[in-house]
């Protein structure tokens, strides 16, 4: 079955620690988004890439990285610059199409303690 | 910058319709999406216009006003499990940069038995 996986679902890290977060799609989708949600919020973008080897900041990207070295995996490192990283990490990709819905992930849950 | 708006929270009795309103002022719109997330779960697809007009998709349809930057989803023959958070998106084209989405804050919905 076609589709994209995140893991881990929970993760916890230590203050301090980078951490990576793995998205991986077999979609055979060319666009692929890191989204941040915080309780009871709406998606925040923080990286974006249309295609391999390229990617883009989006609105929140300071303390984060990205990189796309392969068309199905695009992994986020939050570092420990990230002043509040606790949260609700989503990822989600897209085709170039003129119809193309966004197809999230499961999402991973990232708790710095 | 880019803008969009939804009512932070509405409730609803089981088998009554209700809608959910959202307004935006981008530039680059390209198309305008509603996923519905419950809590801690990944968004899913509900639906999308391009065009002024209204979309319908079973108990869901959804309509769009480009020049009055307004869109708004409506839920028909509520059932218990339509309780959930439901986001409005906004495809913008990046002059640049291919696509992108633009996510609302989300509108938390309860339905009462």
């Amino acid at each position: 079955d076609g589709g994209i996986t995140q893991s881990p679902k929970y993760l916890f890290r230590k203050e301090g620690q980078n951490v990576t977060l793995s998205c991986e799609q077999n979609l055979n989708h060319d666009a692929m988004y890191w989204y941040r949600q915080d309780p009871g919020q709406g998606l925040r973008l923080i990286y974006y890439s249309q295609i391999v080897n390229d990617f883009q900041k989006g609105d929140i990207a300071e303390g984060y990285s990205v990189s796309r070295e392969k068309k199905e995996s695009f992994p986020l490192t939050v570092t420990s610059a990230q002043k509040n990283p606790t949260a609700f990490y989503l990822c989600a990709s897209s085709t170039g199409g003129s119809y193309n819905e966004q197809f999230f992930g499961p999402g991973t849950r990232l708790t710095v303690l | 910058g880019q803008n969009i708006d939804q009512p932070t929270e509405m409730t609803a009795t089981e088998g009554a319709i209700v809608q959910i309103n959202c307004t935006y002022q981008t530039s680059g719109f390209n198309g305008l999406f509603w996923y519905q997330q419950h809590a801690g779960e990944a968004p899913t697809f509900l639906s999308y216009n391009v065009l002024d007009g209204l979309e319908e998709k079973g108990r869901f349809s959804s309509f769009l006003s480009r020049s009055k930057g307004y869109s708004y989803l409506l839920l028909k023959e509520l059932q218990m499990k339509d309780s959930a958070s439901y986001l409005c998106a906004v495809r913008l084209l990046l002059l640049n940069y291919g696509q992108n989405f633009v996510f609302g804050p989300g509108t938390r919905l309860s339905v009462l038995p």
